[in-house]
């Protein structure tokens, strides 16, 4: 089976930029997305198609994905972006999902 | 703005079959993917499967042989039936939808706990 496999937990400072990795075999062939989830909340997509941002996500949100890793960005981190973050890729031959395990931002 | 909405009991017995719909408004389910997610308590998220709606449909391999996702396109609504339920089933359930390499519409999720 395909696995994703992401950090267990980040911190960051108010201001500063946040990095999530997300690592799977040959990721970059792939198509990434991002979700953030809140506790007590469903997920929202911040991140899809590896670098597209849906309408009403922040600018301070980006992705890039290239070779075995996806990458979500936070730029200006604000208090209100400390979340789960869960990257999810689909298989296009197979059309199979796969979400990493998540990993939990902390803004200092 | 498309808004997704789970119903189903909340309490199903061990070996028993668990039985989700979720109802779509704001848009029809007569295009897209249709996917059911599930989140077991204090955990990451899992794929359970889809279906498109014509019919066509695909599912998490691990839950594969007690899976069946279907579509209802005169009642905008898809269903989620897992058969021979244990402990280790109990999970939010989140339907969603898919475009179909992402999620975008997500409904407020539905707690299912497995226990006589």
């Amino acid at each position: 089976s395909y696995d994703l496999t992401q950090p267990p937990s980040a911190s960051v400072s108010p201001g500063q930029t946040a990095s999530i990795t997300c690592s799977g075999d040959k990721l970059g062939d792939k198509y990434a997305s991002w979700y953030q989830q809140k506790p007590g909340q469903s997920p929202i997509l911040v991140i899809y198609q590896d670098t597209k941002r849906p309408s009403g996500i922040p600018e301070r949100f980006s992705g890039s994905n290239s070779g075995n890793t996806a990458t979500l960005t936070i730029s200006g981190t604000q208090g209100m972006d400390e979340a789960v973050y869960y990257c999810q890729a689909w298989d296009s031959s197979t059309e199979n999902v796969v979400f990493g395990g998540g990993t939990k931002l902390t803004v200092l | 703005q498309v808004q997704l909405q789970e119903s189903g009991p909340g309490l199903v017995k061990p070996s028993e079959t668990l039985s989700l719909t979720c109802t779509v408004s704001g848009g029809s389910i007569s295009s897209y993917y249709w996917s059911w997610i599930r989140q077991s308590p204090g955990k990451g998220l899992q794929w359970v499967g889809y279906v498109y709606y014509s019919g066509r449909t695909n599912y998490n391999p691990s839950l594969k042989s007690r899976v069946t996702i279907s579509a209802d396109t005169s009642k905008n609504q898809f269903s989620l039936k897992l058969s021979s339920v244990t402990a280790a089933d109990t999970a939010v359930y989140y339907c969603a939808r898919a475009l179909p390499s992402f999620y975008d519409y997500w409904g407020q999720g539905t707690l299912v706990t497995v226990s006589s």
